[in-house]
């Protein structure tokens, strides 16, 4: 059971667009940073997001991230094929003095 | 620009010690900006974040796998390392070494993610 929760599956059409939820608690999302990452088949992940919004370079701005309270969210438009992908949701648990991965969300672009 | 690659046996007897090695390439591990860490992922399941550790020394472990994880450094050589005892057929997995960004801000929130990682290596354990 992961610390984070986020739902083991979304779908969407190409072009359009899908949210990813990741909720938590005080200890985690509510008072410290959110991250996400892309994890395509048979690779490793890749960081796509970095303090709740911040994108590394390299990323298109087509990938978003926000968070309210002890919830975030990834937020990608015009959906491509190329995105279907497993999601991942991670931040740093004060309580545990250890990082935290959500269980994962995998995309499938219809 | 900055490389992980992981190394190790990839088969371990039950109740044996898994050892792996992280080696950096392009950048020093000694960087003070950044932590060093290991994430694994059973087969068809999900990360779990298993510790990280600062080029002095200090580390941080999952508390599910704090009893038999040990993450050490050496800066000599570049590279830190995995040790996780006493294994079971529950940790086959992919494993990975990572570079994490780790601090607090002012209001004391935690930023920690992991923006280098390398590439994988699959430990199997079966006798």
């Amino acid at each position: 059971q992961s610390v984070l929760t986020q739902p083991p599956s979304v779908s969407a059409a190409p072009g359009q667009k899908v949210t990813i939820s990741c909720s938590g608690s005080s200890s985690n999302i509510g008072n410290n940073y959110v991250s996400w990452y892309q994890q395509l088949p048979g690779t490793a992940p890749k960081l796509l997001i970095y303090d709740n919004n911040k994108r590394p370079s390299g990323i298109p701005d087509r990938f978003s991230g926000s968070k309210s309270g002890t919830s975030a969210t990834l937020g990608i438009t015009g959906l491509q094929t190329g995105d279907e992908a497993d999601y991942y949701c991670g931040t740093w648990d004060t309580s545990l003095s250890a990082g935290v991965f959500g269980g994962g969300t995998k995309l499938t672009v219809l | 620009q900055l490389q992980l690659q992981e190394s190790g046996p990839g088969l371990v007897k039950p109740s044996e010690t898994l050892s792996l090695t992280c080696t950096v390439s392009g950048g020093s591990i000694s960087s003070s900006s950044y932590y060093w860490g290991w994430i694994r992922q059973p087969p068809g399941r999900g990360l779990e974040w298993i510790g990280t550790i600062y080029y002095s020394g200090g580390t941080y472990y999952n508390p599910s796998l704090r009893s038999r994880v040990t993450i050490s450094v050496d800066t000599s050589k570049n590279q830190f390392s995995l040790r996780l005892s006493s294994v079971t057929a529950a940790d086959t997995a992919v494993y990975y070494c990572a570079r994490g960004a780790r601090g607090a801000n002012y209001l004391g929130y935690y930023y920690y993610y992991m923006d280098v990682w390398g590439k994988g290596t699959t430990v199997t354990v079966s006798s």
